[in-house]
């Protein structure tokens, strides 16, 4: 039963222009949401947080849009750079009936922005 | 800086063998995970603690197990490894629900 969902594997964007990572969720108990990046061999790093009292928020190039109504957030990056190429994780939290103080993860999507 | 330090970056280990995985982190937080991540599965959760000598499953704990003796660390144990549990493992500690801190991981074969 996967509650937060990456539904693509890989992205692939041009340097300068816009990514945009979508993620999806089915537990109405969240509140909570944030992207992790991931490079290869190191451990995820804090990229973005959004409470669900807010529907937008934004740091630097990123920003991340959460609908709550259709259980779906994304994140958008503008521009791109190589650098950006990394694993997104999308994860979730909140006070679900079990423990409150763990995130539940998506798949990733693999993001390849070309110089 | 803050840190969760995995002991091994690379371990290779045989089949039943028993196999522990350190982890240390040195911000104090009492909460503390372990992960695995696997190519289309993303991070699973394995185990996690919210204090000395509490553990709890997470969503995928069979054939591992936990320790959780002083509040820095955190050790995941497979009791006998097997070739399904060739993986990266990652740790994690946190201050509350939103600010997780991962260790660098510990791509495990088991052969």
């Amino acid at each position: 039963d996967q509650q937060v969902k990456q539904n693509s594997p890989s992205l692939s964007v041009q340097e300068g222009r816009i990514s945009i990572l979508n993620c999806d969720y089915t537990n109405s108990m969240f509140d909570y949401f944030l992207w992790y990046k991931k490079y290869p061999a190191e451990g995820p790093t804090f990229l973005i947080s959004i409470s669900s009292i807010k529907d937008k928020n934004e740091d630097g190039r990123f920003t991340v849009f959460l609908n709550k109504s259709a259980k779906h957030l994304s994140l958008h990056i503008v521009p791109s750079q190589p650098g950006d190429s990394a694993v997104y994780f999308c994860a979730a939290s909140g006070n679900y009936g079990g423990a409150t103080n763990k995130l539940i993860f998506g798949t990733g999507t693999l993001l390849a922005v070309q110089p | 800086d803050v840190k969760v330090t995995q002991s091994s970056r690379y371990l290779v280990k045989r089949t039943g063998e028993k196999v522990f995985l350190e982890c240390v982190q040195d911000m104090d937080h009492e909460n503390m995970f372990w992960y695995r991540q696997d190519p289309g599965l993303g991070l699973r959760l394995i185990y996690f603690s919210y204090d000395v000598k509490m553990k709890e499953k997470g969503d995928i704990p069979e054939g591992y197990s936990v320790s959780r003796e002083k509040k820095e660390r955190f050790s995941l144990i497979l009791e006998s490894a097997s070739t399904n549990q060739t993986s990266m493992y990652l740790c994690a500690s946190s201050f509350d629900s939103y600010g997780y801190t991962f260790g660098s991981g510990t791509r495990l074969t088991v052969v």
